[in-house]
């Protein structure tokens, strides 16, 4: 099946710092991937939809301006956590759509980042 | 609002018995309604998808029912292993490569 790949997979950085995440398709072409972040025992909470070549879409009570989201490529979105806080500390997951339009969501394995 | 809601925060069953997860769902038409399993500490992983004019989806021992009268999915696992100990997460999709909407998730215990 299709591969989603995150780096890095943990990382933990001071307060103020910016940290950026990558999420790869490693062997299909996503036209769409999407931004989660997810708290403990809590379920996945959207953050923003990513189309390649053009802005993220967020959803209602994420700021764009401290999660930046840069989708350069078909194989490739980032994201940016600006200044971040230890109120920011979760697990960020992305998932991928392939460029064919098939139902199927892949996600990547998630990046746990703690802010100190 | 849509709302989505998997009953029993966690599961315990016995080794052998059949594992039943159940999602409901209101104030939503999904096209599709998928399946997915995570672990701690990991990104979910895609087990089954079921089609709004789909009644049963069955992948080894794995069965997904679909009942949109209702507005509920039920998910059974047979022949239980404690390797399918995991959180379990049902997700609405609206389709056209929208963005899936997530049920809470059901921690599910497979005790030997």
């Amino acid at each position: 099946g299709a591969v989603v790949s995150q780096h890095p997979s943990r990382v933990i950085c001071k307060s103020g710092t910016s940290v950026k995440i990558e999420c790869r398709s490693l062997d299909f072409q996503a036209t769409t991937m999407f931004w989660y972040r997810q708290f403990p025992k809590q379920s996945l909470m959207l953050m923003a939809t990513s189309n390649e070549g053009s802005k993220a879409t967020y959803e209602q009570g994420v700021e764009k301006d401290k999660f930046l989201i840069n989708h350069a490529s078909l194989t490739l979105s980032t994201l940016t956590v600006t200044s971040a806080h230890p109120e920011d500390s979760s697990f960020y997951i992305c998932s991928a759509r392939e460029h064919s339009g098939a139902d199927t969501q892949y996600f990547g394995p998630g990046t746990r980042l703690t802010v100190l | 609002s849509q709302k989505i809601e998997q009953n029993s925060e966690a599961l315990n069953i016995q080794e052998g018995k059949t594992a039943t997860l159940t999602c409901n769902y209101t104030n939503y038409s999904p096209a599709y309604l998928q399946w997915y399993r995570q672990d701690p500490g990991r990104g979910p992983v895609f087990l089954l998808l079921i089609r709004e004019n789909e009644k049963e989806k069955r992948k080894e021992r794995l069965k997904v029912t679909f009942d949109t009268t209702l507005k509920q999915s039920l998910f059974h696992i047979t022949a239980s292993q404690p390797a399918d100990s995991a959180t379990y997460l049902c997700a609405l999709d609206p389709g056209s490569a929208r963005q899936l909407t997530f049920g809470s998730g059901t921690q599910l215990t497979v005790l030997p």
